[in-house]
């Protein structure tokens, strides 16, 4: 069945620091897509991007950065130059057509502390 | 603007008693969901629909109901036979819930809590 792991569940970082958010997903399925979604304290999530499985480019967008690596089923997440409106918890989410029917699934979140 | 909106934000439910939660989007969006998450756990799905006038059970419908008589408006009753309906509900939307542009855009979610 389709599986998502986030295994680090709170991460506090003093501002200007980078910070690393670790996905790992698990599905059958061939064709693919991965999400990451940020969910400020007003508890509304916030899409950020979605990869497909056949586009292994990693994506940059202005202080975020995604390494997609299929290899290792990794769709990582790094925020380079924290600051504290980056507090957040984030999800990063697996949707396979076949064996997930189309749903979501969702890892549990990191919870990111930015410390000023 | 174009949304979802969630209505109320904060719900307080008795025991015994039905409680209905709102959710309205004007992304002309085919399909719309809703979702329930608890403290330090990811979203679980409750109930979804692709189409107007049809929806289909997620992985923890038990406790719950839902209709789609109109494609703007998915509205969630938490009924009695939910035991612990303590959560934050959140409502999503999608263009359509098969196609390669299955992006979910999500309301601002409701907090339930029971008296």
């Amino acid at each position: 069945a389709q599986k998502v792991t986030q295994a680090q569940t709170e991460i506090s970082v003093v501002e200007k620091e980078d910070v690393t958010l670790d996905c790992v997903y698990e599905t059958r399925d061939t064709t693919y897509y991965l999400f990451w979604y940020k969910q400020p304290p007003s508890g509304e999530l916030v899409f950020l991007i979605r990869r497909n499985s056949f586009d292994e480019q990693n994506e940059i967008s202005g202080r975020y950065s995604w390494n997609f690596q299929k290899s290792t089923s990794s769709f990582n997440f790094t925020i380079t130059a924290s600051q504290v409106v980056d507090s957040a918890v984030y999800f990063c989410a697996l949707r396979a057509p076949y064996e997930g029917n189309n749903r979501l699934a969702f890892g549990k979140g990191n919870q990111v502390v930015v410390i000023p | 603007d174009g949304g979802i909106t969630q209505s109320p934000k904060y719900l307080f439910r008795k025991e015994g008693q039905n409680v209905t939660l709102s959710c309205e989007q004007n992304l002309n969006h085919d399909a719309m969901y809703w979702y329930r998450q608890d403290p330090g756990q990811g979203l679980r799905l409750i109930y979804y629909s692709q189409i107007v006038n049809d929806f289909q059970k997620g992985d923890i419908a038990e406790g719950y109901s839902v209709s789609r008589e109109k494609k703007e408006s998915f509205p969630l009753t938490v009924t009695s036979a939910q035991k612990n309906p303590t959560a934050f509900y959140l409502c999503a939307s999608s263009i359509d819930g098969t196609g390669t542009k299955n992006i979910q855009y999500f309301g601002a979610g409701t907090r339930l809590s029971v008296l």
